[in-house]
């Protein structure tokens, strides 16, 4: 089977950093996404690593390592619009690209 | 929005009716796939389609559960003889290929009273 972790929840200040972890033990490994997903709505894209090592975007990071079987997801300069869900989702070989998500964490950004 | 429409955005029904849902890709992407999700937790895959071909079905897809994608483009979802258990946020996205990130829409959210 697979296995997915996140923490559940996490606080930040506005315009501080903060770093979201996933953790994942599964077969066939072939990348890992990462998705913001506000309450109500739809989840959307952020990020997409399949090789070792850091990928910046703007204000957010991802960085996955497939032999720890480890991926986070940075966000700086946080905004109060940051407040969502982050959602960890891996994707395996030959298993057509479907989404195998965490629970998601869900980030509160504070004054 | 990204491209994805699903309607309705909101059902409620009664157990035991039938419901259907449909979903309309990014009409250039030939994978599309639905989704359940429930409060709290993250998406669950139910089915995936490349065009017309239903390529997988997940143990979670109980056989009141249909779906289809006739034309290579909308796509609907159904559920037979609902129950309580079935509601839920229904999700469908789309891919232009393998590796691609996936679309989603904005869902249909199930109540079953």
């Amino acid at each position: 089977g697979q296995n997915i972790d996140q923490p559940t929840e996490m606080t930040a200040t506005e315009g501080a950093i903060v770093q979201i972890n996933c953790t994942y033990q599964t077969s066939g490994f072939n990348g890992l996404f990462w998705y913001q997903q506000h309450a109500g709505e739809a989840p959307t894209f952020l990020s997409y690593n399949v090789l070792d090592g850091l990928e910046e975007k703007g204000r957010f990071s991802s960085f996955l390592s497939r032999s720890k079987g480890y991926s986070y997801l940075l966000l700086k300069e946080l905004q109060m619009k940051d407040s969502a869900s982050y959602l960890c989702a891996v994707v395996l070989r030959g298993g057509g690209n479907k989404l195998t998500f965490g629970t998601g964490t869900q980030l509160k950004v504070e004054l | 929005d990204t491209g994805v429409s699903q309607d309705p955005r909101h059902k409620i029904t009664k157990r035991g009716q039938n419901v259907t849902f449909r979903c309309d890709p990014i009409s250039e992407h030939n994978r599309l796939y639905w989704y359940r999700q429930t409060l709290g937790q993250g998406p669950e895959f139910l089915t995936y389609f490349q065009n017309e071909a239903q390529l997988e079905k997940s143990r979670l897809l109980s056989d009141r559960f249909s779906a289809e994608r006739p034309k290579g483009s909308f796509s609907t979802l159904e559920i037979q003889r609902t129950e309580q258990g079935d509601s839920a946020m229904y999700l469908c996205a789309s891919s232009f290929g393998t590796g691609d990130e996936q679309y989603f829409g904005p869902g249909t959210r199930l109540t079953v009273t």
